[in-house]
């Protein structure tokens, strides 16, 4: 069956540290993949895009990896801070880059970042 | 950046009536928009691809006939569920993506509480 997993349900830091939240996924072929961050009670917010044939992309404190052969990413923020909390989705762009391409989500991890 | 606007942003209402929502891009036009529906602490399922001039498309599991799915205009999709139930109560969001941008960006409403009495 096709799955995205993201490693914890719950994650928590210590302000200034970086924190480091993995996704995986099986059987899919992904054209792109983005995370996201979204506050409780509001839409996911877009932070970042990778393509199947980039490594890294950073934007500021972020950073994401694909590994297209481990189908994983990973997503950094570095020098985190409080606001940073808020939980972070994974999703898979499948059917291609056609505007009807589909993004699935998974299942989100909760980070906390205390002072 | 795109915004994407829903409306009502939340809404109660009693078991057996139907309750419309509405997406609208607001500065893009979206031939395609996408419904999803959150269960608390849960992530985002896809219900369904709405397609401006033509029928939406469901994801499986997702009934057609209860959640109706209307995309008449290129900034406009509308999402009724029909005969609303309890166990329809979620928090339903839409998104858009902008084709003009090369970031293939999709953009999500700010979602729709729906509590069925």
């Amino acid at each position: 069956s096709q799955k995205i997993e993201q490693n914890s349900e719950a994650l928590n830091i210590q302000e200034g540290k970086t924190a480091t939240l993995t996704c995986n996924y099986t059987n899919y072929s992904p054209a792109y993949l983005q995370w996201y961050r979204q506050d409780p009670g509001r839409g996911p917010v877009f932070l970042l895009l990778i393509r199947e044939n980039e490594k890294e992309k950073r934007k500021e404190r972020l950073k994401v990896t694909f590994d297209t052969t481990l189908k994983q990413s990973l997503f950094h923020i570095t020098a985190s801070q409080p606001a940073d909390s808020a939980t972070y989705l994974c999703a898979l762009a499948i059917d291609g880059y056609s505007s009807a391409s589909k993004i699935i989500f998974g299942s989100g991890t909760r980070l906390s970042i205390r002072p | 950046g795109a915004v994407v606007s829903q409306h009502p942003s939340r809404v109660i209402c009693k078991s057996g009536t139907s309750v419309k929502i509405e997406c609208r891009s607001l500065d893009f036009q979206a031939t395609t928009m996408f419904w999803y529906r959150q269960f608390p602490k849960q992530s985002l399922m896809l219900m369904a691809t709405s397609n401006e001039g033509s029928k939406a498309t469901y994801e499986q599991g997702v009934e057609k006939d209860k959640f109706l799915i209307n995309h008449a205009s290129l900034t406009l999709s509308t999402l009724t569920v029909t005969s609303a139930h309890p166990e329809d109560s979620s928090f339903y969001i839409c998104s858009a993506r902008d084709l003009t941008t090369s970031t293939d960006t999709q953009y999500f409403g700010p979602g729709t509480r729906l509590t069925v009495l």
